[in-house]
């Protein structure tokens, strides 16, 4: 696609509930990024991928959290019993190489734990 | 640990002044990055800066990046109000280039 898609674009679930984020990065894009963001701060670093494979998940908060891209292409963020402090725009970003070279970011998806 | 942090939190200003935005490493970078977030909207790639010293000019930014290359600078030159937005410097983390870290931004608004 044209940009980076990031589905759905608000999520709203309760505390306890499994959610899923879906990220469809521009294609050729080979390294692909999740972001977390709270309202007032710059985006968190999560996971990074380099085509089929995390190489690098520090950023992932706790064991709840857990991201898969098993084609390479998109890539999926799984949330496993949401806390109300999950809550923030999460971001996916995309770039043609691994390094030296800027992001193209999707809309973000907005999650809210009530 | 790493950090990148921005100077101002905020600035507002009169359309047509100036406008500069601080970014400060306490470790040395390999790059810096500028991005630039509308309101309710996602981060917006500017510019990639890589040598010690470098200045870039996009139109009225202009870019700098430190000797040391642990600082860099944006400043805007005769402001506009499409120019509103919050601001962020970003670095690839010293142990893991692959992780970059973004500052805390510096949020522009601008007075018509």
């Amino acid at each position: 696609g044209a940009g980076v898609s990031q589905t759905p674009s608000n999520k709203v679930t309760e505390k306890g509930k499994y959610v899923e984020l879906r990220c469809d990065p521009i294609s050729g894009h080979t390294a692909l990024y999740w972001y977390r963001q709270s309202l007032g701060q710059g985006p968190e670093f999560l996971i990074y991928f380099q085509g089929t494979g995390a190489a690098d998940d520090s950023g992932l908060p706790n064991d709840r959290f857990f991201a898969v891209r098993p084609e390479g292409s998109v890539s999926t963020l799984k949330i496993q019993r949401t806390e109300r402090g999950d809550s923030a725009v999460y971001l996916c970003a995309s770039s043609p190489r691994q390094y030296d070279y800027g992001y193209t970011f999707g809309s973000g998806t907005r999650l809210t734990v009530v | 640990g790493q950090q990148v942090m921005q100077i101002p939190q905020y600035q507002h200003v009169q359309e047509g002044e100036d406008f500069t935005t601080y970014c400060n490493s306490s470790t040395t970078l390999s790059n810096i990055q500028w991005y630039k977030q509308r309101p309710g909207g996602h981060p917006v790639f500017l510019i990639q800066l890589v040598k010690s010293g470098e200045v870039k000019k996009q139109k009225r930014l202009t870019f700098q990046f430190g000797e040391a290359k642990k600082n860099s600078s944006l400043h805007i030159t005769a402001t506009q109000t499409t120019d509103v937005g919050t601001y962020f410097c970003a670095g690839p983390w010293y142990s893991s280039a692959s992780k970059i870290i973004f500052g805390s931004g510096t949020r522009l608004s601008i007075r018509p």
